[in-house]
């Protein structure tokens, strides 16, 4: 167990749609990063929070959104959802330095049917 | 930028037999390099990690990987391989100084036949 929750663990949804995924980070980590993980892609870095500020972004579309809470948990929201966006989400958290390994979550698979 | 090569997407290995996952980056900086491993229907979790020190590293489940700065490699080795070993590998890396980003490979799926 990493530590680091999301929910939920499988979403179904329709094209044109909007979701939120939601994480909950490793105790005392201040950090949280989105990925998605598809077979043609592999694991694409999407965003980065540090402790409720945007720090990083990666490859992530502008139909994608995220933010970080007071509370330190962070929320995926994924609008106007196409096929081509059927994957697998993680989020992962760590310690703020280049050193530190991530802890990640066990994932939510989005399916867009 | 760094970026991280892993070569092979399947490697195919007998119960028993040697376990060798290759991984090649490139950094303008010293690089901190990573190796993770995804079971099925599961997230990422941490092998093992090169930071600074002996370029040997052990991990967990009895695999180790060496850091070689001229051949700019960090490969993933295991004497001995179980049925349990089969997952995918990740290898990342990130770099003092720069982005605390890790750039992922694009894995290697290792399969373990009896």
């Amino acid at each position: 167990d990493s530590g680091v929750t999301q929910t939920p663990k499988h979403l179904i949804t329709a094209t044109g749609q909007r979701v939120t995924l939601r994480c909950s980070p490793r105790s005392g980590d201040l950090s949280v990063y989105w990925y998605q993980q598809s077979l043609d892609q592999g694991l694409q870095f999407l965003i980065q929070y540090y402790n409720g500020e945007e720090r990083a972004k990666g490859n992530i579309l502008e139909r994608f959104s995220a933010q970080q809470f007071p509370d330190l948990h962070s929320e995926l929201n994924l609008s106007s959802l196409e096929l081509g966006d059927s994957a697998l989400y993680f989020c992962a958290s760590s310690a703020d330095s280049p050193l530190n390994e991530q802890y990640f979550g066990p994932g939510t698979r989005l399916t867009v049917t | 930028a760094q970026s991280v090569t892993q070569l092979g997407s399947h490697v195919s290995v007998s119960e028993g037999a040697l376990v060798l996952l290759r991984c090649n980056y490139s950094s303008s900086v010293p690089p901190y390099l990573f190796w993770y491993v995804q079971y099925p229907n599961q997230g990422l979790q941490l092998l093992l990690k090169y930071t600074t020190g002996a370029t040997l590293v052990k991990g967990i489940n009895g695999f180790e990987a060496e850091f070689k700065k001229s051949e700019t490699s960090f490969h993933l080795t295991k004497p001995s391989a179980h049925m349990s070993d089969a997952a995918e590998y990740f290898c990342a890396v990130t770099a003092s100084g720069g982005s605390y980003i890790p750039t992922f490979g694009r894995g290697t799926s290792l399969i373990v036949h009896p």
